[in-house]
């Protein structure tokens, strides 16, 4: 079944780990995303890429990196983990073709904790 | 700048009661509006946008361009509406992106 993949699901991480998520698709499509969810602050955009060389910064960037090592891959880093970054990450896809809907698809989430 | 404003961050209702989830927006140019919803233990998934002008589970939503607002409502509500609802805008600066609001929780009283 097309989806849209994260690992970890789970991590819990000591301050100033470097720690990587990753994000891997089975949907073809070009665009892929990573997002942040805190309670009661909603989803922000952390980097987007709409494909393998273009790499964006989202509204909260600093403090991450991101690599897109194929189209179905994207993968989100934090050199220095802080216990700011503990959130609930989303990774998501879209595909342009489709007329550029404004459907995102998202994978579960990866629930980070920096202590 | 575009922003999204949800300004409820709970809402409960009981079965059988109409509901409606606010939604307004700052946008300067033409507004896409959507609306997304997360179910307990399920990703976040599409409900409905407002260019389709659709009925999704019975909800429905309404662009409102005078108030800039984009509503969303049901007549009854039901218990397996009770989730996460954000709203989302589409636009900025020639590239694409979702610029989501902060989220209303819909609990449903049984």
């Amino acid at each position: 079944d097309a989806d849209v993949t994260q690992t970890p699901r789970n991590r819990i991480t000591k301050t100033g780990k470097r720690i990587m998520l990753e994000c891997s698709q089975t949907k073809g499509h070009d665009r892929m995303y990573w997002y942040r969810q805190d309670p009661g602050l909603g989803l922000r955009l952390i980097y987007y890429s709409f494909d393998v060389k273009d790499i964006n910064k989202g509204e909260i960037s600093d403090g991450y990196s991101v690599s897109r090592q194929a189209q179905a891959k994207f993968s989100l880093s934090l050199e220095s983990a802080i216990p700011n970054q503990t959130a609930l990450y989303f990774c998501a896809t879209s595909d342009p073709r489709q007329g550029d809907t404004g459907e995102l698809f998202f994978g579960e989430g990866s629930r980070l904790t920096v202590l | 700048a575009q922003r999204v404003t949800q300004p409820e961050k709970l809402l409960s209702v009981f079965k059988g009661a109409p509901v409606e989830l606010k939604c307004n927006y700052s946008y300067s140019g033409s507004p896409e509006l959507f609306w997304y919803v997360q179910y307990s233990r399920q990703r976040l998934q599409l409900l409905l946008r407002h260019i389709s002008r659709e009925s999704i589970k019975g909800f429905t939503a309404d662009l409102n361009k005078g108030e800039t607002s984009f509503h969303l409502k049901k007549p009854f509500a039901q218990e397996e509406d009770s989730a996460m609802y954000y709203c989302a805008l589409k636009g900025g600066a020639g590239s694409y992106q979702l610029t989501f609001g902060k989220g209303t929780k819909l609990s449903v009283i049984p």
